[in-house]
Formats: structure tokens, sequence, C-alpha cells
């Protein structure tokens, strides 16, 4: 079955560490999100890419960075300088096209980050 | 820009009981509307979709109805269950082709 897949499930990161949040798809889709999810928010929006080798920033990028070197990877990298990293991430996924707006998003599991 | 507002949680019914869950949104042009669900400890699933005015999305006995007169598009369900559990998201796709959120509406069904 076509899907995203993130892992980790859970991820733990000491202080000054960086870590990378895995996201796959077998969609074939061209776009991938990243989000960030805190406790009784909505989701906000970190990164996006809409084409290989291309990404742009989403409204709270300070902190992280990502690549998108394959269509069907787009990792996010939680630098050491995101101070408030604890949160829920999720990656997503979407085809993109002209008059293709009302094409949903697919979600991943998502990974829950915390700081040690 | 674009914004959604949702009603704020949370909201326990019983079973069997009536759903409606609030959304209005703030946009340019013509988006296209979403309401996701997310149950504990997973992603979002889309429950379902409208993209054009007075279009109805439904999907498991929920519907909504996209109103552009009042800029609304409110989830509603005729009787809900316990495994209705799970937060309900609103959201939005405008012009610059991104999804909008609100902030969620955690809904608890009890038996």
């Amino acid at each position: 079955d076509g899907g995203i897949t993130q892992s980790p499930k859970y991820l733990f990161r000491k202080e000054g560490q960086n870590v990378t949040l895995s996201c796959e798809q077998n969609l074939n889709h061209d776009a991938m999100y990243w989000y960030r999810q805190d406790p009784g928010q909505g989701l906000r929006l970190i990164y996006y890419s809409q084409i290989v080798n291309d990404f742009q920033k989403g409204d709270i990028a300070e902190g992280y960075s990502v690549s998108r070197e394959k269509k069907e990877s787009f990792p996010l990298t939680v630098t050491s300088a995101q101070k408030n990293p604890t949160a829920f991430y999720l990656c997503a996924s979407s085809i993109v096209g002209r008059g293709r707006s009302n094409q949903p998003q697919h979600f991943g599991d998502g990974t829950r980050l915390s700081i040690l | 820009g674009d914004s959604v507002t949702q009603m704020e949680g949370p909201v326990t019914l019983s079973e069997e009981a009536f759903l409606t869950i609030n959304c209005t949104y703030t946009a340019t042009g013509y988006p296209s509307l979403f309401w996701y669900v997310q149950y504990p400890g997973e992603g979002l699933q889309l429950l379902l979709k409208a993209t054009k005015a007075d279009d109805k999305g439904s999907n498991k006995g929920f519907e909504a109805t996209y109103r552009k007169e009042t800029t609304s598009f409110h989830l509603e369900k005729g009787s809900v269950q316990v495994s209705d559990s799970a937060v309900y998201f609103c959201a939005l796709r405008g012009s610059a082709r991104q999804l909008t959120f609100g902030s969620g509406t955690q809904l608890t069904v009890l038996p």
C-alpha cells in the first residue's frame, strides 16, 4: 500500500545536538511538507518542497533545515539553534499541478521529539 | 493572509448525540476546504473536503457544507460514537497552495 513513513516514532535529543527526522513516501507525490504540532495548537508549516532539489521556508523555519535529493525523501534536521524543539512533527505529501489546489495532503504518523 | 478559526474545545458528548464543530475562514479567492481527523498518537487523516461554494463533503456519517456567504465549513454528525473521539482540524488551501489549519477541536464521546 502507498503511504508516508516517518521514523523514528519517538526521538530524544540532548542539548546542543542536531537530530534528523526521516520521511519517505511512495505515493509518487511531487510536494512534501513538514509541520510542527504543539499541544492544543494547530499545525504550523516548517518547510515545504514542490520539486526535487528545491524547497521553501514555511512560517517557522528558524532552527530547522531540510534537503530534497530524491522525490521520495524529505528529511528534517532539528538543529541546536532550535531552542524549543519538543513537539510532534508531521510530514505530509500531495500532488502538485495546475488546477490541483483541491488535492488533499496525506500525512505520516508523526515523530515525537523530546529533550533529555 | 489566510486564516481558519475553529470552535474551541474540548467537546464532550454522549453516544448518539448530535455533533457540530464550527469553522469559519478568511481567504482571498476560492479556497478548497478540508476537515482532517487525528486519533491519539497518529497523524492526520482526511475526513472530507469541498472545493467550491455549496459543495457538501461527506464521509463516515460526517458532513460539512461550503458556505461562501458566511465563510463557514461547519462539521456535523447526526449520531456520534465512542470511536469518533479524536481531534478534528478544519483547513483551507488557498491561492498560496499551502494548507492553513485551525487550532483543532478535541472531541470525547462517552458511552
